[in-house]
């Protein structure tokens, strides 16, 4: 077992692109979530799903986020037409059904956008 | 609503000292409050986590932390510093009642460790 990975670990884009992160979970979580991380903050709650089904959306995923999980494992975020004010660090995390309490969280993508 | 505050955004202690790392919270249910830690270039890592029962909590590394209801507080303490500790850490409660995996994080708190 190898951890939340996610790809890729850095992003430099121009304003206006699209951009699309990958995040694959701990293989037996069955839950899956999206953070976004800004500088000198704590992480933002976003996004997540329960197998592939996305339960609950913040007010901060605005419509040029989608996320999607399709198959109940791996996860994408895509950001269209991006902003500066999206460069942050984006977190994924992983549990169990039966929650624990704990999220496992991958290193993160971090996303610039000039 | 639920919300976080880390008093001070760093703290600086020397090797072998107390540390002390405060976070007040606020909430209109019975919290699950969370402290985690995130060291460079590493993902979040749970140190340890109120939910019911034992107000005293314990932790790995040898931090632990005590909810007291009255005070809407959960610091987390270590006694004795080491390098190692140094790190960023981040109290979270549980948005809504019980435990959603959905969690409103502080603005984390700087741990530098002296020798």
């Amino acid at each position: 077992d190898t951890g939340v990975s996610q790809d890729p670990r850095h992003k430099i884009t121009k304003r206006g692109q699209n951009v699309t992160f990958r995040c694959d979970p701990i293989s037996e979580h069955n839950r899956l979530y999206w953070y976004r991380q800004t500088l000198g903050q704590g992480p933002e709650f976003l996004t997540y799903f329960q197998n592939e089904a996305q339960l609950e959306k913040s007010r901060l995923l605005s419509d040029r986020f989608s996320a999607e999980r399709p198959k109940g494992s791996f996860s994408t975020l895509e950001i269209q037409r991006t902003e500066q004010g999206d460069s942050a660090m984006y977190l994924c995390a992983s549990s169990l059904d039966t929650y624990t309490g704990e999220l496992f969280f991958g290193e993160g993508s971090r996303l610039t956008v000039l | 609503a639920q919300s976080v505050t880390q008093l001070g955004s760093h703290v600086s202690v020397s090797e072998g000292a107390l540390v002390l790392l405060r976070c007040n919270y606020s909430s209109s249910v019975p919290p699950y409050l969370f402290w985690y830690v995130q060291y460079p270039n590493q993902g979040l890592q749970l140190l340890l986590k109120y939910t019911t029962g034992a107000t005293l909590v314990k932790g790995i590394n040898g931090f632990e932390a005590e909810f007291k209801k009255s005070e809407t507080s959960f610091h987390l303490t270590k006694p004795s510093a080491h390098m190692s500790d140094a790190a960023e850490y981040f109290c979270a409660v549980s948005l809504g009642s019980g435990n959603t995996g959905k969690l409103i994080f502080g603005q984390g708190t700087t741990l530098q460790v002296k020798p």
